[in-house]
């Protein structure tokens, strides 16, 4: 079965401080990799995404993540977190022509 | 501007009383879909199309029932609900081969 793994229901940092969430995924073939955002009340907004190529993916708002394919891992990263990067994230990766959300990570920046 | 529009934004119903949720893209994307989001469980995807005519199962697709009789339109259809259809839905669509979900404002639907 396919599935994806976020292990922190809730990320806390301060501002200013490096961030990082994390997803690790089980899944058959080489699947296509994805963070998605959602603010309160809103959709889901794609922040980037790992088809091939480099290890390190960079996206929307600062954020970047990376690829690990010997862990299974694609960690969401970020340098220096913002206020406003308060919101809930998930990772996803789409194998076939179906996609696979993670339980989603809260993540809370500090002021 | 470029979107997908779900209606209703919130549904309350009664268990058995047929409903449709409409979702419509602008984009011309192919590839539209379907998820539930639950607490603790996440998105899970219910059905999708890859193109008109042409739908499938996703994860969760017990209950459900979709169409895609036009490019832009893909509604989620359930025929008899249940309380445990209660949740938070979720329409999506991408250009086909470019991966980037483009996601409505979701429609929460309780069935009492």
């Amino acid at each position: 079965a396919q599935s994806v793994a976020q292990p922190e229901d809730q990320v806390n940092v301060a501002e200013g401080n490096p961030l990082t969430v994390k997803c690790t995924y089980s899944v058959s073939g080489n699947p296509y990799l994805f963070w998605y955002v959602q603010y309160p009340n809103r959709g889901l907004q794609f922040l980037l995404k790992y088809i091939t190529g480099d290890n390190l993916v960079k996206g929307s708002y600062g954020f970047e993540a990376e690829f690990n394919k010997s862990q299974t891992s694609f960690h969401l990263k970020k340098p220096s977190a913002l206020v406003s990067d308060s919101a809930l994230y998930f990772c996803a990766v789409k194998t076939g022509n179906q996609f696979y959300f993670g339980t989603g990570t809260s993540l809370t920046v500090i002021p | 501007e470029a979107q997908v529009t779900q209606n209703p934004r919130y549904l309350i119903t009664v268990t058995g009383k047929k409903l449709t949720v409409t979702c419509s893209q602008n984009m011309n994307h192919e590839y539209m879909s379907w998820y539930r989001q639950d607490p603790g469980l996440g998105l899970r995807q219910i059905y999708y199309s890859m193109n008109v005519e042409v739908t499938d199962k996703g994860d969760v697709p017990e209950g459900y029932k979709v169409s895609r009789k036009e490019k832009r339109n893909f509604p989620l259809i359930l025929e008899s609900p249940s309380p445990n259809q209660t949740s938070l839905y979720f329409c999506a669509s991408s250009f086909f081969g470019n991966e980037k979900l483009f996601f409505g404002s979701g429609t929460q639907l309780s069935v009492l």
